[in-house]
């Protein structure tokens, strides 16, 4: 089955820098790479998501980016703030008939310093 | 984007006892839902994909008779810890694609479960 690995696990920038977290994928069948920012005691929010048919995806301070060849997609937040500080996770899954089934990375905690 | 509306999200039941958590897509319909647990501080761990009409499909080392999925309507999937025990306390979350929007895969808020 499909693998992801994420890195950094803690991540802390000052405010106004960017954050990249970056993850890895074993299964190259995989076609959905969705990500989510989770904040304490919550459920997982949708960020972002990139489908294998593009290499980029820009949403205002939010971006991501996949390299289908080399199996790795990254999250890139600029100018961030104090409340882009949470648990991002980063997923993989392979779409099928009706829906996706997700695999996720272990998580980044990311902490914005004001 | 779309919503998914879990409830309730804290509960506390005794040792023994059955809890039932509910997950509603509000204004889309999800034939297959999933059913995740959290542990602090990890991911999120898959427990059972819930299939509208059907049969739940659980992970490997998930006691499908501990934990009751019933997906009644293509709106609203149903997970029922049973006989519940302290180590069943945990985060549970659900998600479920909206079909609306290509499958894009959307969670609920979670249920804190603590059992005493």
């Amino acid at each position: 089955g499909e693998n992801v690995e994420q890195h950094p696990s803690t991540l802390s920038v000052q405010e106004g820098d960017s954050a990249v977290i970056k993850c890895t994928y074993s299964d190259s069948a995989s076609n959905y790479f969705p990500w989510y920012k989770q904040e304490l005691g919550k459920g997982p929010q949708l960020i972002i998501d990139i489908r294998s048919n593009v290499g980029e995806k820009k949403d205002q301070r939010i971006a991501v980016t996949l390299n289908k060849t080399a199996k790795h997609f990254s999250l890139h937040i600029t100018e961030t703030q104090p409340e882009d500080s949470a648990v991002y996770f980063c997923a993989g899954g392979f779409g099928g008939a009706g829906s996706y089934q997700l695999t996720f990375g272990k998580g980044t905690k990311l902490s914005v310093i004001p | 984007g779309a919503v998914v509306s879990q409830h309730p999200s804290r509960v506390i039941c005794k040792s023994g006892t059955s809890v039932k958590i509910e997950c509603r897509s509000l204004d889309f319909q999800a034939t297959t839902m999933f059913w995740y647990r959290q542990f602090p501080k990890q991911s999120l761990m898959l427990m059972a994909t819930s299939n509208e009409g059907s049969k739940a499909t659980y992970e490997q080392g998930v006691e499908k008779d501990k934990f009751l999925i019933n997906h009644a309507s293509l709106t609203l999937s149903t997970l029922t810890v049973t006989s519940a025990h302290p180590e069943d306390s945990s985060f549970y979350i659900c998600s479920a694609p909206d079909a609306n929007s290509g499958n894009t895969i959307y969670f609920g808020e979670g249920s804190w479960l603590t059992v005493v």
